[in-house]
């Protein structure tokens, strides 16, 4: 299994909505990342989470909040978004942090109205 | 700063009209350049990693190369399933950005039949 697994694949929330993004893997990555992505721009690196610490947070807003419960899964909590949040997120897993490869899963394209 | 730029910004071809898309990098201590392969709504494809000038790595039509500077991806007799965005990444090996990606913008190519 070389997937990586996101869902939702899309989502329509509301400023004052709480929702998650859920990403699984199963291939024994120990490092996973978040990354955002606007229409016609390159993934910008948000969080990394390496053996489920969190072990880089680029800047991001509290109200992406990251959690990894185990080694397979990692979700991105969001709270009070901006209209100008809407974007692709991607879920990403390397073999380690550091590590060259990395396997990104489908995204979830998030509208914030 | 690691800095990526790709070039051209998009790129129409014939289908068969062999062409090359361009990355420079600016890089402390350049650990693996990359390439990916983005369709529209989904997460990057990886492509190819290299990691000292002079590699070279091919796969089917595509075939990438590095200098101390820059990085070529050459596509050989393109067919309109070779459309995609792609993207170049470089990671860096010393200093602050340890390990993290930094990606290019992009190459959009489309291939007619």
């Amino acid at each position: 299994d070389t997937e990586v697994t996101q869902t939702p694949k899309h989502l329509v929330m509301g400023m004052t909505n709480k929702k998650s993004l859920k990403c699984e893997q199963h291939m024994g990555h120990r490092a996973m990342y978040w990354y955002k992505q606007k229409a016609k721009k390159p993934p910008e690196l948000m969080f990394v989470y390496s053996y489920e610490k969190l072990s880089i947070n680029e800047s991001v807003p509290s109200r992406f909040s990251p959690e990894c419960p185990n080694s397979s899964l990692l979700n991105l909590h969001l709270h009070a978004l901006q209209p100008e949040d809407s974007a692709l997120y991607l879920c990403a897993s390397s073999h380690r942090e550091g590590d060259e490869k990395l396997f990104f899963g489908s995204g979830t394209q998030l509208s914030v109205l | 700063e690691d800095q990526v730029t790709q070039s051209p910004e998009a790129l129409r071809l014939q289908e068969g009209e062999s062409s090359s898309l361009n990355c420079s990098y600016t890089v402390s201590g350049l650990r693996g350049l990359f390439w990916y392969r983005q369709d529209p709504g989904k997460g990057p494809e990886f492509l190819f990693t290299l990691y000292s000038a002079g590699e070279e790595k091919e796969k089917e039509r595509l075939k990438a190369t590095l200098t101390k500077k820059e990085s070529f991806l050459h596509i050989t007799a393109p067919k309109p399933e070779d459309s995609a965005t792609y993207l170049c990444a470089v990671q860096a090996g010393g200093g602050t950005s340890y390990g993290k990606l930094t990606f290019g913008q992009g190459t959009i190519l489309t291939v007619h039949p």
